[in-house]
Parts: structure tokens; C-alpha cells; sequence
């Protein structure tokens, strides 16, 4: 497979329920990224990955949390979330963090929060 | 964060080309200019970036302003596959390469 993959690409989960997004980039690059594109609203930034390190959270609650085992794999661990959490969530990575750097984005997990 | 402002809307007929406009007002030295766009079910996809010099590629090209306050993404010829939802987006060099996306311009193409 080339460049950024997403699974699963629907999820619908209740509020008591533990899931995990998971996201993979074959591109080789060393900065990954979490996104949330809710309804009517432009996206958001959520978490920053550089080699494997978090260098970014963007006061996302604590009842989403990131996982970067290796360069190449980023997991979003969800639990007791709320039907507001209901949205796209976009990964992302680009080669370094660079200011120039493209972002390749993966085609997203459509969440629903039942 | 350094803004960006962008029409609602815009629409253009096939074949034609499509001018879509960008004001960066507040936009400093060292900041990039990025155009993404998000084609309907999709993520984000890139379509060019500059700094200061107009840019072209296969997909589109960019025209900067000479004060940089404004920026132009043109595409040649629309096609119904460029009907997306086009970011402008400022990107700080102190920012590392955090996007902050807007609302963006839905381009809606006609046949």
C-alpha cells in the first residue's frame, strides 16, 4: 500500500465502549499528526508526532489518547467518549516538521458516538 | 495564529479556468502560504505552496502578491473532479508545520 492508510474507515461506538483508531504511513516519514473535523466546523489540530515524540496537544481531553510505537504508526485510544466527539478524524504525516513540509492526510475514520 | 480570509463560495464552468483569491493581511516574512483542498469523503489533499515567488506544478499554480498581503491559487482548466473545498492556510515558520485550517472556499464546477 502507498501513503497513509486509516482503520477503520466507519466506527459507531456507545459511551462506555474502549476503541482504537489506527493510522499508517508508508511514505517514511518522521512527523505524524492527529486531526478532528466535526460538522460544520474547519479541522483541528489534535496531537503532533516527531520521531515517535509528542511535541503537540492541543487541549484535546483525556478521554482521547495517542499512541506513536514507531515512526510509521500512529493509534488515537478512545474511551468513554461523548456523542459530541462525533466527527472525522484525519491523520496525517510529512516528512519532517519542517514549516514547508507537506502533509499527506489519510482518507479519515467516520466516527459516530452513539 | 496568523489568519487567512476566503470567499464562502465560488463557481466555475468546466474547462474554464478558476481564480481563487486569499487576503493574508497580517502575513510576516517567514510565513508560507499553503493550499490544500478536501474533495467531498476525503482527506485533505495538497495542491501548492510558496513563500514569496509565484509557484506552479501539474495541478495549479500560485500567485503571490508583490506585498505578500494576498495570494491567488489558479486552476487552468476546472474540471468536475476539482469541485472541493479549498484551504488558504498560513504557515508560521515558529509554528513548526501546524496548519490551521479555515473554512476554506467550496468550488462547485458546472458541466
Amino acid at each position: 500500500e502507498t501513503g497513509v492508510t486509516q482503520t477503520p474507515r466507519h466506527l459507531v461506538m456507545g459511551m462506555t465502549n474502549k476503541k482504537s483508531l489506527k493510522c499508517e504511513q508508508h511514505l517514511g516519514h518522521n512527523a505524524m499528526y492527529w486531526y478532528k473535523q466535526s460538522a460544520k466546523k474547519p479541522l483541528e489540530l489534535m496531537f503532533v508526532y516527531n520521531f515517535k515524540e509528542q511535541t503537540e496537544n492541543n487541549s484535546v481531553p483525556s478521554r482521547f489518547s495517542p499512541e506513536c510505537p514507531n515512526s510509521s504508526h500512529l493509534f488515537l485510544h478512545l474511551h468513554t467518549l461523548q456523542p459530541e466527539d462525533s466527527a472525522l478524524y484525519l491523520c496525517a504525516s510529512s516528512q519532517e516538521m519542517a514549516s514547508g513540509d507537506t502533509q499527506y492526510f489519510g482518507p479519515g475514520t467516520r466516527l459516530t458516538v452513539l | 495564529d496568523a489568519k487567512t480570509t476566503q470567499p464562502n463560495s465560488m463557481e466555475s464552468n468546466e474547462e474554464e479556468p478558476v481564480h481563487l483569491p486569499c487576503n493574508h493581511s497580517t502575513i510576516s516574512g517567514t510565513d508560507y502560504i499553503h493550499w490544500y483542498r478536501q474533495l467531498p469523503s476525503q482527506g485533505p489533499e495538497y495542491v501548492i505552496h510558496g513563500l514569496t515567488s509565484n509557484v506552479n506544478n501539474r495541478m495549479a499554480s500560485l500567485a503571490i502578491a508583490e506585498d505578500r498581503k494576498s495570494s491567488t491559487l489558479i486552476l487552468h482548466r476546472a474540471t468536475l473532479r476539482d469541485a472541493a473545498v479549498y484551504y488558504c492556510i498560513l504557515s508560521p515558520l515558529e509554528y513548526g508545520n501546524k496548519l490551521v485550517f479555515g473554512a476554506g472556499t467550496i468550488l462547485r464546477v458546472k458541466s
